[in-house]
């Protein structure tokens, strides 16, 4: 079984402070993927990393394979911004793909 | 549009109520999915489908079942529903498993259903 953890749970900031969230897991993967989660629900996958960086206007994710460890970064935050962010990964168990998520950073921007 | 359609989006029934719960995707992705959210638990995987005919379970599938008659169909049984299958519930889809890392193998997720068994 694979073990996510996200930090912080909970982040408030101000409109325009740079934001990070972090993701680590226990085992190996072959993909990891950060997804935003609105307020009404909906999901959306934001990005799907393997390895290195990407970068989406305002926000950047970076994974570092070795050391079992993803952020997302969001610069210049905007109160749009508020959202629960999760991650998952995707992994081999028994020669099947299985996929563990976090349970998510919820955070807030303030005018 | 690209999407994933889930029906129900809210149901309220009660213990032993068979309900299905239907999901939809005109994407022609190979790999659907379905998951339950609960507050503190996050995503938890109830099965998955890696073509047609092709099903497998996830982490939590006791109460559930699934069939995948159709590619772009995927719905979601409960037999005998029961109070501690209460939760939000998502259908997602994706070009293949997860085999082939490409910026397009990204899943897309259905709005969600919220179901509340009485």
């Amino acid at each position: 079984k694979n073990e996510v953890e996200q930090s912080p749970q909970n982040l408030t900031a101000q409109e325009g402070e740079f934001i990070t969230i972090n993701c680590s897991y226990s085992v190996g993967i072959s993909a990891l993927h950060w997804l935003q989660q609105h307020p009404g629900g909906g999901i959306v996958s934001l990005f799907m990393l393997s390895s290195g960086k990407k970068k989406h206007g305002r926000l950047i994710a970076t994974i570092n394979i070795q050391e079992k460890h993803s952020s997302l970064h969001i610069t210049a935050s905007h109160p749009r911004d508020s959202a629960v962010y999760i991650c998952a990964v995707q992994w081999h168990s028994g020669g099947y793909q299985k996929v563990t998520f976090g349970t998510g950073t919820k955070l807030q921007v303030i005018p | 549009e690209a999407q994933v359609t889930q029906n129900p989006r809210y149901l309220i029934t009660v213990t032993g109520k068979k309900l299905t719960v239907t999901c939809s995707q005109n994407m022609n992705h190979e790999y659907m999915s379905w998951y339950r959210q609960d507050p503190g638990l996050g995503l938890r995987q109830i099965y998955y489908s890696m073509n047609v005919e092709v099903t497998d379970k996830g982490d939590v599938p006791e109460g559930y079942k699934v069939s995948r008659k159709e590619k772009r169909n995927f719905p979601l049984i409960l037999e005998s529903p029961s109070p501690n299958q209460t939760s939000l519930y998502f259908c997602a889809s994706s070009l293949s498993q997860g085999w082939i890392v490409s910026g397009a193998n990204v899943l897309t997720f259905g709005a969600g259903s919220r179901l509340t068994v009485l």
